[in-house]
């Protein structure tokens, strides 16, 4: 059964801080898919990445990076010099690639970020 | 292109009433999904369609119908609403399996 984990649940850091959030996947598939989602107050969910399991390089974009290792089943994100605007809920999710049937992207329970001026 | 949209934004029902929620996009996307958000829970898929006139449960599908008769339109149906049904309710349309979801702006819902 696939689950994602992110066991923070909580983070409050100050400006221009750096920030981890930290997330652990487990799937028995070989194939399969990983996203960021970010959700701010407003309570829309924004797209942010979406990296396959083939693909272990890091990615960064602008203050975003992420460090995809599958040793240790982990899909962490980093958000470099935080800002204000960065405070919101973090979830991360994980798919199945099965072709021409169903599939389910389960998220993790999310990560609520405080970026403090 | 509007993306992904949902109406209505925000409904109250009285435990017992019906109601159906619309979710359109307009990406030509062949994959369509209904989510419900609770606090502590994440989001969880409840049901989906593969394409034009087709439909499947996902995790929580009790409670709920779906109809997906064009391509660009999936609809969620409550029955009889009840109280445990007060959720967000998102819509979400990707353009195959495993590609990236791109979610509706929510509707909330309270059943009283």
């Amino acid at each position: 059964a696939q689950k994602v984990t992110q066991a923070q649940t909580e983070i409050s850091v100050v400006e221009k801080e750096d920030v981890t959030l930290d997330c652990v996947y487990e799937t028995r598939d070989t194939t399969y898919y990983l996203f960021w989602y970010k959700q701010p107050p407003s309570g829309e969910l924004v797209f942010l990445i979406r990296r396959n399991s083939f693909d272990e390089q890091n990615e960064i974009s602008g203050r975003y990076s992420w460090n995809f290792q599958k040793s240790t089943s982990s899909f962490n994100f980093t958000i470099t010099a935080s800002q204000v605007v960065d405070s919101a809920v973090y979830f991360c999710a994980l798919s199945e690639a099965r072709r021409g049937g169903s599939e389910k992207l389960v998220f993790g329970k999310g990560m609520k970020l405080t970026v403090n001026p | 292109n509007a993306g992904v949209t949902q109406t209505p934004k925000f409904r109250v029902l009285k435990t017992g009433q019906s109601m159906t929620l619309l979710c359109a996009q307009d990406m030509n996307h062949e994959y369509m999904y209904w989510y419900r958000q609770d606090p502590g829970m994440g989001l969880r898929l409840i049901h989906y369609s593969v394409g034009e006139g087709t439909t499947a449960k996902g995790e929580v599908p009790d409670g709920y119908n779906v109809s997906r008769l064009k391509k660009q339109n999936f609809l969620l149906g409550l029955e009889s609403a009840a109280p445990s049904q007060t959720s967000v309710y998102f819509c979400a349309s990707s353009y195959r399996a495993g590609g990236s979801r791109f979610f509706g702006p929510g509707t909330r819902l309270t059943v009283l």
